[in-house]
């Protein structure tokens, strides 16, 4: 069975500076991998997969993640962070029948 | 705004009451998806849909129920409620080709 960890439960960064927030996964065959994020009282929305090609993800509000595969990781990165950055983030990776697991989150915090 | 939209947004539950959940999507999706929220566990899947008329089961799927009678609506049932199940429920849909899920916004249960 597929797995994601995200080890970190609240990152905190400052504004301008660099954001990174880390996942690792466990999944067998070629891994397909989102990162969703989640504002308050609201649904998730995408952000950003991979599925095949370049280790270096762009997605939306300036996000990229990299693909790691001897690490078996993909983290989310930032070059500057912005206060409405300030969210929940999931990372997920595509199991049998297609389904997301997720992981546990990551509440990023940044202060102004 | 099309989407996945999920009734009702909110609702409290004497234990023992039972209650359904409705899930509709307007995009023609295939697929169809509940995962339920909790602080600190991500989102967990309770029960999914591969098209209309079929179900199956996720993660976490002890006392729910689901139907998928028409292609666009995916219905999340609780029997017999319980304080366990309280939680935040998410709805999603996905296409067959598609590789993004596509999140309602979400309903609070909470069971006292």
């Amino acid at each position: 069975a597929q797995s994601v960890a995200q080890p970190e439960d609240q990152v905190n960064v400052a504004e301008g500076n660099p954001l990174t927030v880390k996942c690792t996964y466990s999944v067998s065959g070629n891994p397909y991998l989102f990162w969703y994020v989640q504002y308050p009282n609201r649904g998730l929305q995408f952000l950003l997969k991979y599925i095949t090609g370049d280790n270096l993800v762009k997605g939306s509000y300036g996000f990229e993640a990299e693909f790691n595969k001897s690490q078996t990781s993909f983290h989310l990165k930032k070059p500057s962070a912005l206060v409405s950055d300030s969210a929940l983030y999931f990372c997920a990776v595509r199991g049998s029948a297609r389904q997301l697991t997720f992981g546990s989150g990551t509440q990023l915090t940044v202060l102004p | 705004n099309a989407g996945v939209t999920q009734t009702p947004k909110f609702r409290v539950l004497k234990t023992g009451q039972s209650m359904t959940l409705l899930c509709a999507q307007d995009m023609n999706h295939e697929y169809m998806y509940w995962y339920r929220q909790d602080p600190g566990m991500g989102l967990r899947l309770i029960h999914y849909s591969v098209g209309e008329g079929t179900t199956a089961k996720g993660e976490v799927p002890d006392g729910y129920n689901v139907s998928r009678l028409k292609k666009q609506n995916f219905l999340l049932g609780l029997e017999s409620a319980a304080p366990s199940q309280t939680s935040v429920y998410f709805c999603a849909s996905r296409a067959d080709r598609g590789h993004g899920y596509t999140f309602g916004s979400g309903t609070r249960l909470t069971v006292v």
